[in-house]
């Protein structure tokens, strides 16, 4: 299967800061890329598609100017958490989809879990 | 809209019987369904996938899924079940014309020795 690589695994920062989460997809390009939220025990919850060379789409109820994508290249979505409160904290995963002959099977990264103090 | 089930929060099965997981799902058109496994602090990983032709859907580590296309289900099963396999397990939908996934809401299987 196709590999997608996160980075960091974990990362812990005070209030206020700023994180940035990387997602690569590594012997695949996308042009599309997902970012999820997951809460303990419950399901995902897709918060953006990331679009290669072009603007981020965002759910409804995902704050754009919180969570800033950028989809920088055909192998590299970020995902950054602007001024992160201790509600950001979560696990967040990526997600990358192979070509339409596939059904565009997804591959995910294995997730990076922010604590925000 | 489209939405996937999964009635089940839990599934307890003891080593080396059968086991079933649960989906149905609603979607127009033709469904692309999946199903995906995760380990603890893990992402997601393949499990198997139903695009089109035979409804019996072989995956990895032993895994395959039946779609019924009248009953509008995709339930996963395992012959023999490893106390390796207990993990949360999600169904998921990718509607015709869309790249993203609609998931349910996960299933933890629990294999006991």
């Amino acid at each position: 299967g196709a590999v997608v690589s996160q980075h960091p695994s974990w990362v812990i920062c005070k209030s206020g800061t700023s994180v940035k989460i990387e997602c690569r997809s590594l012997d695949f390009q996308a042009t599309t890329m997902f970012w999820y939220r997951q809460f303990p025990k419950q399901s995902l919850m897709l918060m953006a598609t990331s679009n290669e060379g072009s603007k981020a789409t965002y759910e409804q109820g995902v704050e754009k100017d919180k969570f800033l994508i950028n989809h920088a290249s055909l192998t590299l979505s970020t995902l950054t958490v602007t001024s992160a409160h201790p509600e950001d904290s979560s696990f967040y995963i990526c997600s990358a989809p192979l070509s339409y002959d596939t059904g565009y099977e997804q591959y995910f990264g294995p997730g990076t879990r922010l604590t925000v103090t | 809209a489209q939405s996937v089930a999964q009635p089940e929060d839990q599934v307890n099965v003891a080593e080396g019987n059968p086991l079933t997981v649960k989906c149905t799902y609603s979607v127009s058109g033709n469904p692309y369904l999946f199903w995906y496994v995760q380990y603890p602090n893990r992402g997601l990983q393949f499990l198997l996938k139903y695009i089109t032709g035979d409804n019996l859907v072989k995956g990895s580590y032993g895994f395959e899924a039946e779609f019924n296309k009248s009953q509008t289900s995709f339930h996963l099963k395992k012959p023999s079940a490893l106390v390796s396999d207990s993990a949360l397990y999600f169904c998921a939908v990718r509607p015709p014309g869309f790249q993203k996934l609609v998931f349910g809401t996960g299933t933890r299987l629990l294999v006991s020795p």
